[in-house]
């Protein structure tokens, strides 16, 4: 148990264009989810938390409207990159927090390459 | 506020030798640590979490951790390397709101 999904696993989308990325959670209901970023050969960063039915709350330094989340419902949240450049183009990685737990359950990630 | 600081960002051990991975924190509240692997593009596994209860902890896969708050600091050890070991691992702490901070990673490589 415990699974968490996202898709796509890799998209590529032209410069100012806009990606959406699903992150799912198959088999519990998680009223959080997270959402970080990787690149290459760096750490994750938290980017921001996002609460089902509610706006998200976002880390200093990361730009609300250019990365929209929604959580419309405890098993989905999206991540859509809006007006894509080249230096978004990242491992996006996002985790579920069980209703009645304290673990992050991670999904396997999405590989954003902007051209 | 909540921070991880991981010595050493690249580690290499003989197969069937100690692994020792280090990490130590900095916390305002009392933490909750855990220890991830992630394999090359693939999300993060959890090997292991510290929330209070016994300071020494087990983890998947012959892993174990231990807190000791005199020193800050949540080592991770497996006592004999197996090839499949071979990942980066990051060390991270969270307070209540369960927001992670992650360690820079250390990459474990695995000598034949």
């Amino acid at each position: 148990g415990a699974v968490v999904s996202q898709h796509p696993s890799r998209v590529i989308c032209k410069s100012g264009t806009s990606v959406k990325i699903e992150c799912r959670s198959l088999d519990f209901q998680a009223t959080t989810m997270f959402w970080y970023r990787q690149f290459p050969k760096q750490s994750l960063m938290l980017m921001a938390t996002s609460n089902e039915g509610s706006k998200a709350t976002y880390e200093q330094g990361v730009e609300k409207d250019k990365f929209l989340i929604n959580h419309a419902s405890l098993t989905l949240s999206t991540l859509t990159v809006t007006s894509a450049h080249p230096e978004d183009s990242s491992f996006y990685i996002c985790s579920a927090l069980k209703a009645t737990g304290d673990e992050q359950y991670f999904g396997p990630g999405t590989r954003l390459t902007v051209t | 506020a909540q921070s991880v600081t991981q010595l050493g960002s690249h580690v290499s051990v003989s197969e069937g030798a100690l692994v020792l991975l280090r990490c130590n924190y900095s916390s305002s509240v009392p933490p909750y640590l855990f220890w991830y692997v992630q394999y090359p593009n693939q999300g993060l596994q959890l090997l292991l979490k510290y929330t209070s209860a016994a300071t020494l902890v087990k983890g998947i896969n012959g892993f174990e951790a231990e807190f000791k708050k005199s020193e800050t600091s949540f080592h991770l050890t497996k006592p004999s390397a197996h090839m499949s070991d071979a990942a980066e691992y990051f060390c991270a702490v969270s307070g209540n709101d369960y927001k992670l901070s992650f360690g820079a990673g250390t990459t474990v490589t695995v000598r034949a």
